[in-house]
């Protein structure tokens, strides 16, 4: 069966570091792979997603960025954290035309 | 741009009620709609979806309703337990790479 896996759970930054977080998934081959941002008021909110390795496609302009440097490993990034980067980030899979499916979430304050 | 939109933030409903969420969209190239249920703290959980060719679908207790002509779309949970208090975010999509999420709906089952 798939499963996936995104970590730390929790997480705090001071503003100006980096951030690195990893998100894997198993028992699949060549998934869709979204990183989605919920904030407060905001719902989820589509930050990249990856239809094959090396392939990133971003829907809003942010301070952060993804690599998928592998067909299964999806990384959210950031050089240099913002105060507003803070809130919860959940990593989701799929396969074409099958419904997503998320990761624990990790929850991301910059102090 | 939202488009996909829960207009009701909140909802409360006694036990054994019927629970009525509902969901509008913009993008009239949404062929794939889907409802997700999310605690605190975790990542959103698949519940229920259906295709733009249907109108209605229908998994034991949750039935999610399509009229494509108004680009609405409601869930229905019936009868209304109290483990069914969560934030419910209905999603659409189209070619099968992005999940457009709505704003969410808290829903309280009051015992």
């Amino acid at each position: 069966s798939q499963t996936i896996h995104q970590w730390p759970a929790t997480l705090v930054q001071p503003v100006g570091s980096p951030l690195s977080l990893e998100c894997t998934v198993e028992g699949t081959s060549n998934p869709n792979l979204y990183w989605y941002r919920q904030a407060a008021g905001r719902g989820l909110q589509l930050l990249f997603y990856s239809v094959g390795i090396g392939q990133i496609s971003s829907e809003v302009p942010q301070n952060l960025s993804a690599s998928r440097p592998q067909d299964r490993q999806f990384i959210l990034s950031s050089k240099k954290l913002l105060l507003s980067d803070s809130g919860f980030y959940l990593c989701a899979w799929s396969n074409v035309n099958t419904e997503a499916f998320f990761g624990q979430g990790t929850r991301l304050t910059v102090v | 741009d939202q488009q996909v939109k829960q207009n009701s933030p909140s909802l409360s409903v006694q036990e054994g009620r019927i629970s009525i969420l509902n969901c509008d969209y913009t993008n009239s190239m949404f062929d794939y709609f889907l409802w997700y249920k999310k605690y605190p703290a975790e990542g959103p959980t698949f519940l229920i979806s259906i295709s733009s060719i249907k109108d209605k679908n229908e998994d034991g207790r949750f039935t999610v309703f399509l009229n494509k002509s108004a680009k609405h779309l409601s869930l229905h949970i019936v009868p209304s337990q109290p483990g069914d208090s969560a934030v419910y975010f209905c999603a659409a999509s189209f070619g099968a790479n992005n999940l457009f999420f709505g704003t969410g709906t808290r829903l309280t089952v009051i015992p």
